[in-house]
């Protein structure tokens, strides 16, 4: 069974820091998907990164980076320049394609507080 | 820009009740979802439906569950007997095969 661990339940960072949050995860197909949620209060859903695993090269958005170890089955969130609306639940999230269902497998969340 | 809605935002129910939870996923998605968050721990697949019927379904969608498609928009989730413990946030999905595109959710209180 795929299996998604977040091991740190919170973490906080300081305005304008940068802040890394982990994930591991435990499957034995080589394709598929990961991706990083954030959750803010509102408990809306919103994606924030996508890495397909057959690419080597880590995904990017704006002040999101990620850091993916696919031997490792490492795939940890680098906020850089972290600002008050990054406050949110961050969950990690894998997915098999496999045609039909693909459904998403979500870890147990990091908490992240920014401070001003 | 499309998305995904939902509706009640929030549904207060007695136990023993029934209730449909309703999505309207984005217009050309053709699979769609449905995700429990209990307050304060991870969101958990409950379904998946393609092709007007289930394609994958977990533990927790027992028989007091079914999902249905009933006018080629809607995407609806019935609780036939709720019970305490179906307390949580709802969320429906729905995807173009590259990312699943959540609603804001339904947030169901069963007393």
């Amino acid at each position: 069974a795929q299996t998604v661990t977040q091991s740190q339940p919170e973490m906080s960072v300081q305005e304008a820091e940068t802040v890394t949050l982990s994930c591991t995860y435990d499957t034995s197909e080589s394709d598929y998907y990961l991706f990083w949620y954030k959750q803010p209060p509102s408990r809306q859903m919103i994606l924030v990164i996508r890495q397909e695993a057959y690419k080597q090269q880590n995904a990017t958005e704006n002040r999101f980076s990620v850091n993916f170890q696919k031997a490792a089955k490492s795939f940890s969130l680098k906020i850089s320049d972290s600002q008050l609306g990054d406050a949110a639940m961050y969950f990690c999230a894998y997915r098999i394609p496999q045609g039909g269902s693909e459904k998403l497998v979500f870890g147990k969340g990091t908490k992240l507080t920014v401070n001003p | 820009e499309p998305e995904v809605t939902q509706t009640p935002s929030h549904q207060v129910t007695q136990m023993g009740q029934e209730v449909i939870l309703r999505c309207v996923p984005i217009s050309n998605h053709l699979y769609f979802y449905w995700y429990r968050q209990i307050l304060g721990q991870k969101v958990e697949f409950l379904v998946s439906f393609y092709n007007n019927e289930i394609s994958e379904k977990s533990e927790i969608f027992d028989d007091q569950f079914s999902v249905e498609r009933p006018d080629g928009s809607n995407f609806t989730l019935k609780i036939r007997s709720t019970k305490l413990e179906d307390s949580a946030m709802y969320f429906c999905a729905s995807t173009d095969n590259y990312e699943q595109y959540f609603g804001p959710g339904t947030r169901l209180t069963v007393t």
